[in-house]
């Protein structure tokens, strides 16, 4: 079964330093991958998506992510963080084999301070 | 339009009432879903809806109960809840297989249901 694991429930940056959000993968099948971003009591929005194209995927608002099949991999970048980027990031990965379905990591919730 | 319609925003309701979410898009899209969030939590989902018909229940307890009146539409019937039903109740549409594979899926603000 697939499932996503995003390391560390918490992170807090300061503005204008790197962020970092970490996602690993586990499927037997080739994965699609999204990160999609909440911000407090809104729905959920794609920040951006690997499809098995380029590796190196660039989304909103300045974020991009890699993925690594040998590390099982699809963390979240963004080379200097604002304010505005503080709220939950959720991972997710859809197969074929799953009906398309979405799972979900369990969320990392980002602080960002001044 | 983008966008996910979801009403009410917020609702309240007792043990014994019965209510309705609603959701509704114009993206043309095929594949609709209901999700279940608490607090601090990814979404849960519930249903898919694919072509008007329900294709995935994720073993969701009968008192709630979906309904796609068309492929713009989709509702969520609620009866007889229970305080722990509380949560955010999402809708999310995406184009249908084999696009929905790789296609984002558009969430609505969601509905916070309290049960009371």
């Amino acid at each position: 079964a697939q499932s996503v694991t995003q390391l560390g429930s918490h992170v807090s940056v300061s503005e204008g330093a790197l962020v970092l959000l970490r996602c690993n993968y586990s499927s037997s099948v080739p994965p699609y991958l999204f990160w999609y971003v909440q911000y407090p009591n809104q729905g959920l929005q794609l920040l951006l998506k690997y499809t098995s194209a380029a590796t190196l995927v660039k989304g909103i608002n300045g974020f991009e992510a890699e993925f690594k099949k040998s590390e099982t991999s699809f963390h979240l970048t963004k080379p200097s963080a604002h304010m505005s980027d503080a709220a939950e990031y959720f991972c997710a990965v859809s197969t074929y084999n799953q009906g398309g379905k979405l799972i979900f990591g369990q969320g990392t919730e980002l602080s960002v301070k001044p | 339009d983008t966008e996910v319609t979801q009403t009410p925003k917020h609702l309240v309701m007792g043990m014994t009432n019965k209510k309705s979410l609603k959701c509704e898009q114009h993206m043309g899209h095929r594949a609709m879903y209901w999700y279940k969030q608490k607090a601090k939590k990814p979404p849960e989902l519930m249903f898919v809806y694919s072509y008007e018909k329900l294709s995935i229940n994720e073993s969701v307890p009968s008192r709630f109960s979906p309904e796609c009146p068309n492929s713009s539409l989709l509702n969520l019937h609620l009866h007889a809840l229970q305080p722990e039903d509380s949560a955010l109740y999402l809708c999310a549409s995406s184009q249908d297989a084999p696009q929905s594979l790789m296609a984002e899926a558009f969430f609505g603000q969601g509905t916070r249901l309290t049960v009371v």
